[in-house]
This record gives structure tokens, sequence and C-alpha cells, in this order.
């Protein structure tokens, strides 16, 4: 199974910051890689997907690049919707398998 | 409006069965690939299943072949998973969610989940 690790496993910021979360594929996946948002007690979101793409519904302060083994979600003027834990995913081959998350906290 | 509702999810003894439903409203059900997740207590997230439109397509993890069975019926909106000979470490939350695991786009759309825990 391809292991997706994700770094940090959290970080605290402050409203308006720039943050930057990465995510490493054991293996190559080309861009067959996802983001998604979750929000305590709320189901995920998907806000990124083939790598770079960003889902309807998300404002343009989120950001997603890479490809190969190295993926990284930027969000730019951090808000304080945007707290949240957020994985990465691949689908490059089966299992299908995701990142153990990244916590995302107010300073 | 896009919605997906689980319901079903229970306390079961180990060994135990359990079946699962996503009721889905507001889109084209018979047209979309739809998956199962799951979410373990404080952990990530997992992928359990998938199925393909028509219901003739299937894929499990390893960890839950042989023992879960994904269906749908496009007629009545509605995805299922059946869960057999039920292990502690199946309890979780479960979501249905819309589209292939496996593929390139993601899954778009989550149901709230339902909780199975499985404990004697």
């Amino acid at each position: 199974d391809i292991q997706m690790t994700q770094s940090p496993s959290s970080l605290s910021a402050s409203v308006g910051d720039r943050v930057t979360i990465t995510c490493r594929a054991s293996q190559g996946i080309s861009d067959y890689f996802n983001w998604y948002q979750q929000k305590p007690g709320k189901a995920p979101r998907l806000l990124i997907f083939a790598a770079s793409r960003l889902q309807s519904g998300f404002p343009s302060r989120f950001s997603g690049s890479g490809s190969g083994t190295d993926f990284t979600l930027t969000i730019t003027s951090l808000q304080p919707e945007d707290f949240a834990t957020y994985f990465c995913q691949q689908t490059f081959t089966t299992p299908p398998t995701f990142g153990q998350g990244t916590k995302l906290e107010i300073k | 409006e896009v919605q997906l509702v689980e319901s079903g999810g229970d306390l079961v003894r180990p060994g135990g069965s359990l079946r699962l439903s996503c009721a889905v409203s507001g889109f084209t059900f018979s047209r979309y690939w739809m998956s199962w997740v799951r979410q373990a207590p404080g952990k990530g997230l997992e992928s359990v299943a998938n199925i393909n439109t028509d219901g003739n397509e299937k894929y499990y993890v390893a960890s839950v072949e042989g023992r879960f069975t994904i269906s749908r019926d496009n007629a009545q909106n509605s995805l299922y998973l059946e869960m057999n000979s039920l292990r502690a470490e199946d309890t979780a939350v479960y979501y249905c969610a819309r589209g292939d695991l496996r593929n390139y786009n993601g899954l778009d759309v989550w149901g709230q989940g339902t909780t199975v825990t499985v404990s004697s």
C-alpha cells in the first residue's frame, strides 16, 4: 500500500497567517491526489482534487500543488473558518489511502 | 439540495452483523459511483468499498473483503453496506460519499456519517 505522510501533524497559526501543509507519498502517484477539510463532528469536504484543482465552494486563498511524491496545501490569509483538520489522499493505486491528518489550530 | 443521509449504525457485539443505508437526494443517483469511507474514533480516514453506477462492479479494501457487501438500489436512490463478522477494529463513523474511491476527481459529496460500535 502507498503510505501518505503529512507534516506537520498539528499546526498553530493566527488569523491572517499564511500556512503550508505537506504530504509525501511513499511512491510516485502523478497527480492522483486530493485534499479534504474536516471540521469537528462534521463530514470531510473535498477541498482540492487532481493535486491543484480547487473544488467549487472554497475560496481562492486555498491552493494545492505538487506531483509525483510531494504535495503542498497552502492557505493564504487564514480565516477563522479555516481552522480544521486536513487530510490528503492518493487515488493512484488501490487501496486508496489517506494521510493521518494535519490539525490546524488557532494560536 | 444534494444530500446523503446515512442510517443503521448501532452497538453490536463482535461477530455480529449490521446493515447501513445511505439515502440520496438532489442528484441523479444512478449516474454516480458511490463509496463508503470510515473513521475510527480520533483517527484518520479509511477507504472501505465502492460500487459502480449499475452495481455490477465493486471494490473492497482487504480488511473488509469477504465480510462486507456494498450494494445499491437505483430505483430507491439508496446505497447499502452489509457488514458481517464484525470486529472491534470495525468501530468507526461510516460515511457514504459520492464518487469512486479510486477516481482522479475525489469524493465530492459526503453524508454526515453513522456510528458503528463493535463491543461486547
